[in-house]
Formats: structure tokens, sequence, C-alpha cells
């Protein structure tokens, strides 16, 4: 099956630093890309969703000059939490839908785990 | 708008018992709905989903899952619990491309 691959799995950073976490479909073209978030023992939260080319479509109640998110090509979404804080840390996780299918289809990566110190 | 509502937080099944995992879902327009799976520390994995057709849907690890459009539920069943059926288990319903995630089950298996 088509995998999406989300680096990194861990990060620690400081307190007012900014963290990049990549999300890559491995063997397939993703035209549109979802961001999720979890917070522990609770379910996933959309954050956005990415399409190639575009800016991104932010849920309400998301910060989009918090939570930058790039879709710079059909393989790549990014996204960037600036500024981190203690209450940024939490699970990230990503999908992906393949260019020739729809979100029927859509892929997880393996998610991120974010801890601001 | 759609939701999902999953029944129980938490399940507790003994080795080898049938699991039954609740689901029920409001939507304005004819669902699609998924079962996934969720490993500690990972992301999702798609266990089954119903798009049209057959109503009862069989997926991965001996799992299946009924559409009952009257009762609007989606529950998860597998006859014989076995121990690394663990795990944390989302329902979700799309009708708008966007996936709506419920609250997750923790099945806990009795050995």
């Amino acid at each position: 099956g088509a995998v999406v691959s989300q680096h990194p799995s861990r990060v620690i950073c400081k307190s007012g630093t900014s963290v990049k976490i990549e999300c890559r479909s491995l063997d397939f073209q993703a035209t549109t890309m979802f961001w999720y978030r979890q917070f522990p023992k609770q379910s996933l939260m959309l954050m956005a969703t990415s399409n190639e080319g575009s800016k991104a479509t932010y849920e309400q109640g998301v910060e989009k000059d918090k939570f930058l998110i790039n879709h710079a090509s059909l393989t790549l979404s990014t996204l960037t939490v600036t500024s981190a804080h203690p209450e940024d840390s939490s699970f990230y996780i990503c999908s992906a839908i393949p260019a020739t299918g729809s979100y029927l289809g859509a892929f997880f990566g393996q998610g991120t785990r974010l801890t601001v110190v | 708008a759609q939701s999902v509502t999953q029944l129980g937080s938490h399940v507790s099944v003994s080795e080898g018992a049938l699991v039954l995992l609740r689901c029920n879902y409001s939507s304005s327009v004819p669902p699609y709905l998924f079962w996934y799976v969720q490993y500690p520390n990972q992301g999702l994995q798609l266990l089954l989903k119903y798009t049209t057709g057959a109503t009862l849907v069989k997926g991965i690890n001996g799992f299946e899952a009924e559409f009952k459009k009257s009762e609007t539920s989606f529950h998860l069943t597998k006859p014989s619990a076995h121990m690394s059926d663990a795990a944390e288990y989302f329902c979700a319903v799309s009708g708008n491309e966007k996936l709506t995630f419920g609250t997750g089950t923790r099945l806990t298996i009795i050995p």
C-alpha cells in the first residue's frame, strides 16, 4: 500500500523556537494533505487542509500564523509550529490523498510527538 | 454537518472473546464510514471502510463492520480477540471530503 512518512517522529524544543514537521508521500503524488492534532487520549482534530500550490485552509480556531503549512510539491507538505510554547505540545499527524484517488483512500503518517519545554 | 459518537471510551474483553466496538454517526449526505486503529505513538491504519454496496464490510486482521442506515450505526466486530488487537480504535465519517473522527475506544485484551 501507499506510504506516508512523517519526520521527525519525536522532537523536543525550547519554548520560543520554531519546529518544522515534514509529511511525504513516498510512492504516490498527493494533491491534498491534511494536518491533525491529537491530545493525549483524545481524538484527532483537523487543523488544516493543504493543497499543492495554494494556501492551506485552516479550521476554525487554528491560528494560521502559528501553524504555517506549505505544500510546495505533490509529495511534500510541511507544518511549522512557530514560537512554540508548552501548550503546543501534542501529537501531530498528517494524511495524504493520492492525486489519482479521493479522500476515500487517505493514508496517514506515523505521527510526530512534539514536546515544548 | 457530520458527527460520530463512539459509545464506551474503554472496552475490555478476554482473549478469544467477541469484540464489539460501537459507532453511531450523523450525516446530512450519504456517509462514507471508516474504522481506523492506532497503536501507541503511531499514526492511523485503516481497518475497513464502507462506501456503497454491500453493507457488511470485511477488513484486515479479521475485523468487520456492518452499515445499518436505519440505526445510523457502523459497529466494529471481531469474533475472537487476540492480544495484538489491544489498541485505540477510531470510527470516522466523511460526506464532504473531510474526515470527522469519533473520540476513540481503547480496547484492552485480558489474557
